[in-house]
């Protein structure tokens, strides 16, 4: 059973635009929220994650957005660029000491120059 | 610093065939897993361990069984590939979880396996 749902599966932007990927998960202890950035060919890297006692993490051009009462979350790309096409994997690690990921089902960007 | 290294990173079996998945990682982390990748699934979590001799099954353990003898190594092994596991697969590692720091996990490169 999925307890990470992602949306939209795909995305098209100018460069320049926003990008907004949008993750919420199911009644589970969750205690971390990371996003991963995936390039072909290559393991997804960590890009930027949020514990759930903030609402708000920016770095950079990237900006998460964490409502806890909604169970929701999203990536916001600022000023998107070429270099930004990836996949992206929202993810919720499971409270505890396992260190277990929970991935979303991941959203392909495509920005367009 | 290699970080997480997978080999190999191309695979094709036949049905039936057994082969195991190397992971290796030097930068000493407790906590090492297994996920596989297939489209619109995202990544879902094999086996993992949170130190040497110590593993647990994840969301999708049927088909395949790890050892954990030491701190580097995770070997992920097929024991009866069969065609639903085609798929490419991550190893990844970070430190021990449960950390105040929220350590993230590294990933390797992948091994793309196909079975016919």
């Amino acid at each position: 059973q999925q307890q990470v749902k992602q949306s939209p599966q795909s995305l098209i932007v100018q460069k320049g635009g926003i990008s907004i990927i949008n993750c919420a998960y199911e009644n589970t202890a969750f205690d971390y929220f990371p996003w991963y950035q995936q390039f072909p060919g290559k393991g997804p890297a960590l890009l930027i994650a949020i514990r759930p006692d903030v609402s708000e993490k920016k770095e950079g051009r990237f900006t998460i957005s964490f409502n806890k009462s909604a169970k929701q979350f999203s990536l916001h790309i600022m000023d998107s660029q070429p270099g930004d096409s990836a996949t992206y994997f929202c993810a919720a690690r499971v409270s505890g000491n396992t260190g277990k990921l929970i991935f979303g089902q991941g959203t392909t960007l495509q920005v367009k120059p | 610093n290699a970080g997480v290294t997978q080999t190999p990173k191309f695979q094709v079996l036949k049905t039936g065939q057994s082969m195991t998945l190397q992971c290796a990682q030097d930068m000493n982390h407790e906590y090492m897993s297994w996920y596989r990748q297939d489209p619109g699934m995202g990544l879902r979590l094999i086996h993992y361990s949170v130190g040497a001799g110590i593993t647990d099954q994840g969301e999708v353990p049927n088909g395949y069984n790890v050892s954990r003898s030491t701190t580097e190594d995770f070997p992920l092994r097929l024991l009866s590939a069969a065609p639903s596991q085609t798929s490419v697969y991550f190893c990844a590692s970070s430190a021990r979880p449960g950390t105040v720091s929220n350590q993230p996990q590294h990933f390797g490169d992948g091994t793309r396996l196909s079975i016919l």
